[in-house]
């Protein structure tokens, strides 16, 4: 079965600064799909970004990016320019078809 | 859009009762999803239904757990009878057809079995 993998339970940054969220997977498939979801303290879960394993450029959006390496099967998220309100919990999601996983979740405090 | 919709937000019930949680997946979407979110065991997919039927539901716990889609728009999660252990946030969600595609999320049920 596919696992997904967040070893960094508790990470703070300061705003302003960049942070990097961690994630490995593991799985036997060569085409995937990988998300971030956030959710912050109001538990709305949000998409943050979406990444297809056949494409080898990393998804971007804003101030948020990943760095994908397939060979290594780690996904990362980098938040640049961290604000106040990117502090939440980070879930790193894995599906190959409609089966959605999700790792364990990294709780990103951001300080004035 | 008024995108996935659960119901009821909050819900404490005692040990031993039947507990019912609704959820209203967004128009159009295929695929509904049942997930419970805990402190010690994170966010786990307990069953999935594609145009109304159940695909996988390997993830639910036990017997006590049983869930519905009598239509596309309607889907229910029941568990009975109800335990302490099954205190958790139960979150409802919702996509089109394809492996890529974004999940919706509800706002979630938060339920407390005293």
């Amino acid at each position: 079965a596919q696992t997904v993998t967040q070893s960094q339970p508790e990470m703070s940054v300061q705003e302003a600064e960049t942070v990097t969220l961690s994630c490995t997977y593991d799985t036997s498939e060569s085409d995937y799909y990988l998300f971030w979801y956030k959710q912050p303290p109001s538990r709305q879960m949000i998409l943050v970004i979406r990444q297809e394993a056949y494409k080898q450029q990393n998804a971007t959006e804003n101030r948020f990016s990943v760095n994908f390496q397939k060979a290594a099967k780690s996904f990362s998220l980098k938040i640049s320019d961290s604000q106040l309100g990117d502090a939440a919990m980070y879930f790193c999601a894995y599906t190959d078809n409609n089966d959605m996983r999700f790792g364990a979740g990294t709780r990103l405090t951001v300080k004035p | 859009d008024a995108g996935v919709i659960q119901s009821p937000r909050h819900e404490v019930t005692e040990m031993g009762q039947e507990v019912t949680l609704r959820c209203k997946p967004i128009s159009g979407h295929d695929y509904l999803f049942w997930y419970r979110q805990t402190m010690m065991r994170g966010l786990e997919l307990l069953i999935y239904f594609n145009n109304n039927v159940p695909i996988d539901d390997s993830g639910m716990p036990e017997d006590r757990f049983s869930a519905k889609m009598p239509n596309a728009s309607f889907s229910t999660l029941k568990i009975q009878p109800s335990e302490p252990r099954d205190s958790a946030v139960y979150f409802c969600a919702s996509s089109l057809p394809g492996g890529g595609t974004e999940q919706y999320f509800g706002p979630g049920t938060r339920l407390t079995v005293t």
